[in-house]
Order: C-alpha cells, then structure tokens, then sequence
C-alpha cells in the first residue's frame, strides 16, 4: 500500500516567517501534486511535479520533488495571511489513481 | 477556466436512502474520479472511471456504490443504502489523461450528511 505521510501535520507561524512543508513515502511516485484546500472546499491544484530533482517555483512557493521522486517538499518564503489552508501532496499511483497525504494545516498570523 | 462542477453543495439524507451525487467534469478530459474526505481526516480515493468503465476502486468503494455517466457530461455517484458513516463531503474530479501524466481538477465538493 502507498502512503504519503505529510510533516508537521499543524504549523502556527508569525506573517513574514518562513516555513518548510515535507511529503514523504517509500514508494516512487510518477508523478506529484500540490494541492490547498481551504475548509468545506475542494482541494485546488497548484502544482505538478514530474521529474527527480525538479523544482517549480509559484510566486513566494517552492516545490521541490526528492532525486529518487519517493518525496517532496513546499517551501512558503515570507508567509501571508492568504497562505492559510490545508496543504495536501498527492501521488500519482498507477493510471488511474492519486492518493493524498495526511496534510499539513498551515495558520499565519498577522 | 474551465472547471469541475458538483450538485448539490450540501445533502442530507435518513439513514437506509439512496442519494446520487452529481458532478460535471470538465468537457475535454476522460478521466473522472469520486475522492471523500470524513471531517478531519484525509481525502481518501474511492473510485476512478475511463472509457465507461470503472479502471479502479478502493476497498471502501463496495457493492453499496456505484458510478454512471449517463450522457456525455455527467458522471455520478449514487449509494444505494447509506449509513452513518457514509457522513463525508465528497469530491468528484477530472483529469485529460492517466493520473501518471496529468494533474486532477477537483469540484467543489458535496457534503453528505446521514441522519
């Protein structure tokens, strides 16, 4: 069974802070997804990363897929408000499947 | 933008009925998924739908659930007899190929409750 476990699973930080979100598996994945998920609302995509070692950049957000693309990370530079949310990584696991993480609830503080 | 479509918002229902949840994919993708999430736990996978069959379900996914597209641009979710434990918001979402090459788009979710 494939699992992705997230970490922290809470983080409370001060606007303007740095921070550091990590999904980790022993299986390789195809393929990874970071989604937000604001409450009662549907996780919305903000990026895919496909290649060991790839790093995308979305504004104040890095992602990063690990070399061996069993893990990822999503680094938040100067966090806002606005970041606020539920963070959700989530593997390609096979065709026709995706499964998620445990998630990391982020709160900023302003 | 194009984007996944879901119908109701909110449904509650008694325990023992059926209810189908409905959902519009976006219009070019052939991939479609039903995904829920029980409050304050993880989204977990139900089941994955291409070429008018199921390609995948889960272990929660048993003979109580089912999936249809009944025309070219719904797909839907129908529980034959649901329980408590059926409570859950539920996300349909939608992909232009396999889960290996391309990025799910999720609807906005239905949120089921059973009294």
């Amino acid at each position: 069974t494939q699992l992705l476990e997230q970490s922290p699973q809470f983080l409370s930080i001060q606007e303007g802070e740095n921070l550091t979100v990590y999904c980790n598996s022993s299986s390789v994945f195809s393929s990874l997804q970071w989604y937000r998920q604001e409450p009662g609302e549907g996780p919305v995509l903000l990026v895919t990363v496909v290649t060991g070692g790839e790093v995308k950049k979305l504004k104040r957000l890095t992602f990063q897929f690990g070399d061996a693309r069993k893990d990822s990370s999503l680094h938040i530079t100067a966090a806002q408000p606005g970041d606020t949310g539920l963070y959700l990584c989530a593997g390609a696991a096979g065709t026709y499947k995706y499964i998620f993480g445990t998630g990391t609830r982020l709160k900023v503080l302003a | 933008e194009p984007e996944v479509t879901q119908t109701p918002s909110h449904q509650v229902t008694q325990m023992g009925q059926e209810v189908i949840l409905r959902c519009v994919p976006i219009s070019n993708h052939l991939y479609f998924y039903w995904y829920r999430q029980i409050l304050g736990q993880k989204v977990e996978f139900l089941v994955s739908f291409y070429n008018n069959e199921i390609s995948e379900k889960s272990e929660i996914f048993d003979d109580q659930f089912s999936v249809e597209r009944p025309d070219g641009s719904n797909f839907t979710l129908k529980i034959r007899s649901t329980k408590l434990e059926d409570s859950a918001m539920y996300f349909c979402a939608s992909s232009l190929g396999g889960s290996m090459n391309t990025e799910a788009f999720f609807g906005q979710g239905t949120r089921l409750t059973v009294v």
